[in-house]
């Protein structure tokens, strides 16, 4: 299956913008690529998912390069509310959702 | 709203005692899964099923079973519960080409 790697952790000041990368150099041509969050306490909670096309939804932005081997999930003001970790997870037309370890995003007021 | 509810959020078992964890939801999911979540190894998928009756062994199978009789319903069973099996335990569902939708997670200690 193909993997993804993510910094362990990023830290970012409160009101700018994140942007938290992903790098899936083996992905396949119908690999989506998703992203989740999970804060303390939770299940992880979907935020945005794309194959090709950059796409934007109400959480976030994700911004994928050309050649679609890495990614970035952008959180256009970050808030204390965002500190999670973030999943990045390539998804196969086999339905399965492989999570690494994610990165750990604190948010410094 | 989507829901995944998982029928605990903590549970104490004993070693050798046979444990269920039921899991449903309410949106007409074709696809359940069932993953364990440890500090250090992030979410590793046991068993995922796509259809009623239907089931797949995902990365750490050993020791677990299901059982998905009706689509809303995935059960994950411990045979035989050990100490190494204390973990998070975490539902979701999704249909084709969408997101998954997590339950809050399960807590079980083996004691």
């Amino acid at each position: 299956d193909a993997k993804t790697t993510q910094p362990n952790s990023m830290e970012s000041n409160e009101e700018e913008p994140v942007h938290l990368p992903c790098n899936h150099s083996t992905i396949s041509g119908t690999d989506y690529i998703h992203w989740y969050r999970q804060l303390p306490s939770q299940g992880p909670e979907y935020v945005i998912h794309g194959l090709t096309s950059n796409v934007n939804n109400r959480m976030a932005s994700l911004a994928i390069a050309e050649d679609r081997k890495s990614s970035t999930l952008i959180l256009h003001r970050a808030t204390l509310r965002d500190a999670a970790v973030y999943y990045c997870i390539l998804r196969s037309t086999g339905n399965q959702f492989y999570f690494g370890t994610g990165t750990s995003l604190t948010v410094i007021p | 709203d989507v829901k995944v509810t998982q029928s605990s959020r903590y549970l104490v078992k004993r070693t050798g005692e046979k444990v269920f964890l039921e899991c449903v939801q309410d949106m007409d999911h074709e696809n359940m899964f069932w993953y364990r979540q440890d500090p250090g190894l992030g979410l590793r998928l046991i068993y995922f099923s796509y259809d009623v009756k239907m089931k797949e062994k995902g990365d750490i199978p050993e020791g677990y079973s299901v059982s998905r009789e009706k689509k809303e319903r995935f059960s994950l069973i411990l045979e035989s519960a050990s100490t190494n099996q204390t973990s998070m335990y975490l539902c979701a569902s999704s249909v084709e080409g969408r997101g998954a939708f997590f339950g809050q997670g399960t807590r079980l200690t083996v004691v």
